[in-house]
């Protein structure tokens, strides 16, 4: 399969506990995002990483988030503390740089705060 | 934030019909691109209009894009029930983040 993975699928957690989210974008891809979607609503920008440079981080997002991308190849994204706010889909997209290209999404990690 | 907002939230129709969304944006743009959503699934690109071009067909997919009112409508002709989804439109501006509006849930009746 040559297309975007995350990992987990799925996660259930307990408030307050850290949990670590992973993406394998298609390899060749230089540009990765992260989005952020609850029920009923679309897909809301996180953050986004050209190679290992991370380019733009949402205001929205708290210090409680940070992401990485070692190397510029796989991307992992980290909720410290979580609460109960944070359950929602998180969406990891990736596509080529430059103007005109289509992304590509994984299918999600569903995280549940309890 | 959401730049676009899609126009009905919800639609339901039979199948065979024609269906429409609309999506409208507030900013200018490079271009705007809609996205399919089947339940819990990632997101699928569905089709990409530059903000130089006013129409694009692709299979039963029509968009149209209006620069000088800022919105854009998809049109899907002869629906089928496996068409029913969430449809989102993204707007891009320089090339670098697709901002997503609210979407249309679209449910097609056998």
């Amino acid at each position: 399969d040559t297309g975007v993975s995350q990992d987990p699928r799925h996660k259930i957690t307990k408030r307050g506990q850290n949990v670590t989210f992973r993406c394998d974008p298609i390899s060749e891809h230089n540009r990765l995002y992260w989005y952020r979607q609850t029920l009923g609503q679309g897909p809301e920008f996180l953050t986004y990483f050209q190679n290992e440079a991370q380019l733009e981080k949402s205001r929205l997002l708290s210090d409680r988030f940070s992401a990485e991308r070692p190397k510029g190849s796989f991307s992992t994204l980290e909720i410290q503390r979580t609460e109960q706010g944070d359950s929602a889909m998180y969406l990891c997209a990736s596509r080529w740089t430059g103007r005109d290209t289509e992304a590509f999404f994984g299918q999600g990690t569903r995280l549940t705060v309890v | 934030s959401q730049q676009g907002e899609e126009d009905p939230q919800a639609l339901s129709i039979q199948e065979g019909e024609n269906a429409t969304m609309n999506c409208s944006y507030k900013t200018s743009i490079n271009n705007l691109q809609w996205y399919r959503q089947n339940s819990g699934r990632g997101l699928v690109h569905l089709i990409l209009i530059r903000s130089n071009e006013r129409e694009k067909h692709s299979g039963r997919l029509r968009v149209t894009l209006d620069t000088s009112k800022k919105s854009s409508s998809l049109l899907i002709t002869a629906s089928r029930a496996a068409d029913t989804a969430s449809y989102f439109c993204a707007t891009e501006r320089g090339a670098q983040k697709l901002v997503f509006g609210q979407g249309t849930r679209l449910t097609i009746n056998p």
